[in-house]
């Protein structure tokens, strides 16, 4: 089993809908999650970070957790062609100061208008 | 507050040549990373540093790849010789409790 398992897509939705993104991961010693977007040719930039179980928003972005299920997912609401972009899913396994990030392969998100 | 810098943006090799990237942290940011991203996957850590400490450079491929971060500002992470396989995008981060990316290189070897 992969470290971090994302559905690569695509999702498409519609312009005002909400996106859901979803990302298991095996390492039960995962303490701090992470959703990067990156735009086609540009790189990871960071939009979402949550460390304990349960929900946490920011604007149209809701970042939920859940340890003993290994499930993590990000919500986007009235969602904006704007938003189309491939999403990543980190982990950190920050045990013994090892703070290496873990990458998803990203999902490819198209909102269309 | 200025992002991670990098540089080249872009660059085209032919195999077996050398190539070197550079990388200037966010200010006050004593974790530096080098990734390598291939096309419809995510990051792939290379290598870590704490200051000018190499903490974690299991994934680095030592036959080709080197790295350095001298005096724990600036970092360079070099290819000799590069294959076509290396075709990537090389992205540099640093940490101040979260971590940023730089825009990245992206190597074309031919």
């Amino acid at each position: 089993q992969k470290e971090v398992e994302q559905n690569s897509g695509p999702l498409s939705v519609p312009e005002g809908a909400i996106a859901s993104l979803n990302c298991t991961y095996s390492d039960r010693g995962s303490q701090s999650f992470f959703w990067y977007r990156q735009y086609s040719g540009k790189s990871p930039e960071l939009i979402m970070s949550i460390y304990s179980n349960g929900d946490k928003e920011d604007g149209r972005f809701t970042a939920q957790l859940n340890k003993a299920s290994q499930y993590v997912s990000l919500l986007i609401r009235d969602s904006q062609p704007s938003d189309s972009a491939t999403y990543l899913c980190a982990l950190e396994n920050s045990g013994g100061s090892n703070y290496k990030l873990t990458f998803g392969k990203g999902t490819l998100l198209t909102v269309n208008p | 507050e200025a992002g991670v810098v990098q540089s080249p943006r872009y660059k085209i090799i032919e195999k077996k040549q050398p190539v070197a990237f550079w990388c200037n942290p966010i200010s006050g940011h004593n974790t530096l990373y080098w990734y390598r991203q291939n096309l419809g996957q995510g990051p792939e850590l290379l290598i870590r540093y704490e200051n000018e400490e190499a903490v974690d450079d299991s994934q680095l491929p030592k036959d080709r790849f080197s790295a350095e971060r001298l005096k724990g500002v600036d970092s360079t992470l070099k290819i000799q010789p590069a294959e076509l396989g290396d075709s990537a995008v090389y992205l540099c981060a640093s940490r101040g409790g979260e971590q940023f990316f730089g825009p990245g290189t992206r190597l074309t070897v031919l």
